[in-house]
């Protein structure tokens, strides 16, 4: 069994700080890994995506991968209400020979962000 | 990224009868999914819809409950047959980036309640 490993929170953070969330992943061969953040009653959205380790910078959204680790982080700066959402970390893995690659999803991580 | 539609967008329906989910692409699309996100719960993978070929299941998922048409790069339908409450869910289509990148796009998705 593939597991993408997340602490489901809530994770309480006042305005204007930084959030920190975690992920670890079983598949060692996986090598694509993405972060979406979904609002209540919304689908996913993505919002970063990485491959390579070390870290990744897209606005105030930093991820970073650690393959050897199995661990992948997303870091949100200068945190704000209108960050609180559920952070889904996804691991593209080999489901099987017939299917090919697909997304294996984390529980998530609800954050809060406090005015 | 992709514009995607999901057909309906929710709808309550009696234990035993069918349902039958569209899922439309602003562009065409090689690889296509569709998940499924029970409430408070992450997304679960069902299958791999492929245009020209069979869709494929993950574990615990067959296709005399949940057949899958894919009948050109923009579309795909999904059914839910012979419904229980505990098919109760939302119900997600996405698809892959085109060109190289393998990040996924969601649509709105369907959330469905059987009484």
């Amino acid at each position: 069994q593939k597991e993408v490993e997340q602490n489901s929170g809530p994770l309480s953070v006042p305005e204007g700080a930084i959030a920190s969330l975690n992920c670890t992943y079983s598949d060692r061969g996986s090598q694509s890994f993405f972060w979406y953040r979904q609002y209540s009653g919304k689908s996913p959205e993505l919002i970063m995506s990485i491959y390579s380790n070390g870290d990744k910078e897209d606005g105030r959204f930093t991820a970073q991968l650690n393959k050897a680790s199995q661990y992948v982080s997303l870091l949100i700066r200068d945190s704000q209400p209108s960050d609180s959402a559920t952070y889904l970390c996804a691991v593209n893995t080999l489901f099987n020979s017939n299917s090919g690659y697909a997304l294996n999803f984390g529980k998530g991580t609800s954050l809060l962000v406090t005015p | 990224s992709a514009v995607i539609s999901q057909k309906p967008s929710r709808d309550i329906c009696q234990r035993g009868t069918s349902l039958t989910i569209q899922c439309q692409v602003d562009s065409q699309v090689t690889m296509m999914f569709w998940y499924r996100q029970q409430p408070g719960q992450s997304l679960t993978l069902i299958a791999t819809a492929n245009q020209g070929s069979e869709a494929t299941y993950e574990s615990g998922f067959v296709i005399d409950k949940f057949p899958i048409s894919r009948p050109n790069l923009t579309f795909s339908t999904l059914t839910v047959s012979n419904m229980s409450p505990e098919d109760s869910s939302i119900y997600l289509c996405s698809v892959e980036s085109a060109g190289l990148s393998d990040e996924q796009f969601f649509g709105p998705g369907t959330r469905l309640t059987v009484l």
